[in-house]
């Protein structure tokens, strides 16, 4: 089993849409864990930090649930400019090496 | 702003070649990175340091070696390129802290091993 994994997609959306991605982890004592976005021939860039009471930034809502080993982003009233890939990104040990899902690719279309 | 650079954006080499990639970064951070990147794959962890002259193997470290004599440099080294290292390759960097750290990237090199 891979340690982060999630559904490559592509999810195809219409603008104005609600999108939501999932992505589990395979390692139960990992520590912290985010969301990144990569657009196309770019680099990943930090979307948001998931803790574990959840947390919202604007249109975009990051859950984690321990027990479950599962993490989810929420994208609401999805944006043309939102077309990227979503990695999730679990750190096993506080601040060194970074585990990275393959990621899912998001269109948003007119 | 944290800057990472790579000293360069597209390479192209022969096999059996030395090849050296370099990466900068501008923030003292403690931490560096290097992955590599490939469809269906994802960012596969080659190796890191997290401190001058300390380095740790990631998940494939096979065919590669790193150098960290500076805390702002880390050079990922690829002693004889092979056609199967053909990738992107991405260097990143953070702090070491409690709690969550962000990395941060470098833009990229996209290497192609003839």
């Amino acid at each position: 089993r891979k340690e982060v994994e999630q559904d490559p997609g592509p999810f195809n959306v219409p603008e104005g849409a609600t999108v939501a991605f999932n992505c589990t982890y395979s390692n139960s004592a990992s520590q912290s864990f985010f969301w990144y976005r990569q657009d196309c021939r770019k680099e990943p860039k930090l979307l948001m930090s998931v803790y574990s009471s959840g947390n919202e930034d604007g249109r975009f809502t990051a859950q984690l649930n321990r027990a479950s080993q599962y993490i989810s982003l929420l994208i609401r009233d999805s944006k043309l400019s939102d077309s990227a890939t979503y990695l999730c990104v679990v750190n096993p040990h506080y601040g060194q090496n970074f585990v990275f899902g393959p990621g899912t690719r998001l269109s948003v279309l007119p | 702003d944290v800057k990472v650079t790579q000293s360069s954006r597209y390479l192209v080499k022969r096999t059996g070649e030395k090849v050296f990639l370099e990466c900068v970064q501008d923030m003292d951070h403690e931490n560096m990175f290097w992955y590599r990147q490939d469809p269906g794959l994802g960012l596969r962890l080659i190796y890191f340091s997290y401190d001058v002259k300390m380095k740790e193997k990631g998940d494939i470290p096979e065919g590669y070696s790193v150098s960290r004599e500076k805390k702002e440099r880390f050079s990922l080294i690829l002693e004889s390129a092979s056609t199967n290292q053909t990738s992107m390759y991405l260097c990143a960097s953070s702090f070491t802290a409690g709690g969550n750290v962000e990395q941060f990237f470098g833009p990229g090199t996209r290497l192609t091993v003839l």
